[in-house]
């Protein structure tokens, strides 16, 4: 099984201000199978990102990823105010699993 | 993507078993790989396992093996999710999520379905 450990566990930012969350894999994950996920109070899970790069459908062009091997970053250009929430990483590559989650929460 | 609707809230007794359904709608159900994802509150997202209905093909979590059996019914376009001798930690809310080989991903999730073990 590979693991996943987000970081950091909280990010306090203000709206405008650029997001940097991390997601290291415990083996080398292949980006096709490393996606991005959004979670707000309430509601399942929204796909933002797949194959660690690739937006999925309606998502602004402010959420990228990047990354490959064991490291990959999803970055929030300029936080808006929809956008605070809870972010996972997810590999497929084997068994699936999530990360831990990084909540962006407003300072 | 497809729609997928849930079952209702429950309240289950420690030791009795949990059968949670999820329709597909508005999109191809039987060459998708169905996969169900739970949250104790305040947590994260756990994968519990997965079916694809065309083959009749399951693949279970070490966590679960022995107590969660996933189904699915091709003539209603359901899948269901099947879970055994209950304990205090299966109180969650369960989640059917699709996996689609365009995006290797999860692209549709079904609204939830909260399971409260209560005696």
């Amino acid at each position: 099984e590979i693991a996943l450990t987000q970081s950091p566990g909280t990010l306090s930012l203000s709206p405008g201000e650029r997001a940097s969350l991390s997601c290291r894999a415990s083996q080398i994950v292949s980006a096709t199978y490393l996606a991005w996920y959004q979670q707000k109070p309430g509601q399942p899970p929204r796909l933002l990102i797949y194959g660690a790069s690739t937006r999925a459908t309606g998502i602004p062009d402010r959420f990228s990823g990047s990354g490959s091997g064991t490291d990959f970053t999803l970055t929030i250009s300029r936080l808006e105010p929809e956008d605070f929430a809870v972010y996972y990483c997810q590999q497929y590559d084997s068994s699936p699993f999530f990360g831990g989650g990084t909540k962006v929460e407003l300072k | 993507q497809v729609l997928l609707v849930q079952s209702g809230a429950e309240v289950k007794k420690p030791g009795s078993s949990l059968k949670v359904s999820c329709q597909a709608s508005g999109g191809s159900f039987t060459f998708f790989a169905f996969n169900w994802v739970r949250q104790a509150p305040g947590q994260g997202l756990e994968w519990m396992g997965r079916i694809v209905p065309s083959l009749s093909s399951t693949i279970y979590a070490q966590a679960f093996h022995g107590r969660l059996t996933i189904t699915a019914d091709d003539s209603t376009n359901t899948v269901y999710m099947e879970l055994s001798s209950l304990t205090f930690e299966d109180t969650a809310v369960y989640y059917c999520a699709r996996y689609t080989t365009t995006s290797y991903a999860f692209d549709s999730w079904g609204q939830g379905t909260l399971v409260t073990v209560s005696s």
